[in-house]
């Protein structure tokens, strides 16, 4: 298996600009998280997924940030208009439910400039 | 969300065993102590996790204490590639699927 996979690896972008982070979970996982670091604040929870239906966004900084998951196999975070302090790295993570491990992406490394 | 705590950071000699601490006196009947690690420039990645009773896995060893408040993650001989951040997390796989980190224990290996 790929394991997760999450696009693009890198992006740099100006303030005010759309940024949409993807990510593809392992095959056959049922449970999608986003996560975001900074040397502040750690790992962040910003919202998981279970069945592709959004269980817990209260992460989700504000009402820039949006998230969804059409199908089983593909989610999007996006960021409407960015700004510098957004500049983080995102990570995505997939696991079945209700199991122990979470298997995550190499992550996405986002510079707001 | 029930918390934990670690020692900030930590120093062990290369081929040496390390005992990484973890305190969770408010955990729940229903909570599973699970520890992650996080390797330089990398995601997060699952090292063991458990109930109740000790486990062991090819990466490392859980030790829970009996009244289940602390638990212990055992390297058995430490590496310079085991240098990372461990993270000892409580998730109830019952309530919920969260996972929230904190801080975590930032292990140094000293050649």
């Amino acid at each position: 298996d790929a394991g997760v996979i999450q696009s693009p690896r890198h992006e740099v972008t100006e303030m005010g600009q759309e940024v949409t982070l993807r990510c593809k979970p392992i095959s056959g996982h049922n449970s999608l998280f986003w996560y975001r670091q900074t040397m502040m604040r750690g790992l962040e929870l910003l919202i998981y997924f279970n069945n592709n239906v959004p269980i817990d966004d209260s992460g989700m900084p504000e009402d820039r940030f949006s998230a969804k998951m059409p199908n089983a196999s593909f989610s999007t975070l996006k960021i409407q208009p960015s700004e510098p302090r957004d500049s983080a790295v995102y990570f995505c993570a997939s696991s079945q439910l209700n199991t122990g491990e979470l298997f995550f992406g190499e992550g996405s490394r986002l510079t707001v400039l | 969300d029930a918390k934990t705590t670690q020692p900030n950071s930590m120093e062990s000699n290369e081929e040496e065993p390390v005992h990484l601490p973890c305190n969770h006196s408010t955990i729940s009947g229903t909570d599973y102590i699970h520890w992650y690690r996080q390797l330089p420039s990398q995601g997060p990645e699952y090292v063991i996790h458990g109930l109740t009773s000790n486990v062991n896995n090819r990466m490392a060893s859980l030790a829970i204490a009996e009244d289940r408040k602390s638990s212990t993650l055992i390297l058995h001989r430490a590496t310079l590639r085991d240098a990372a951040v461990y993270y000892c997390i409580l998730r109830d796989m019952n309530r919920d699927d969260k996972i929230i980190f904190g801080k975590g224990t930032r292990l140094h290996i000293l050649p």
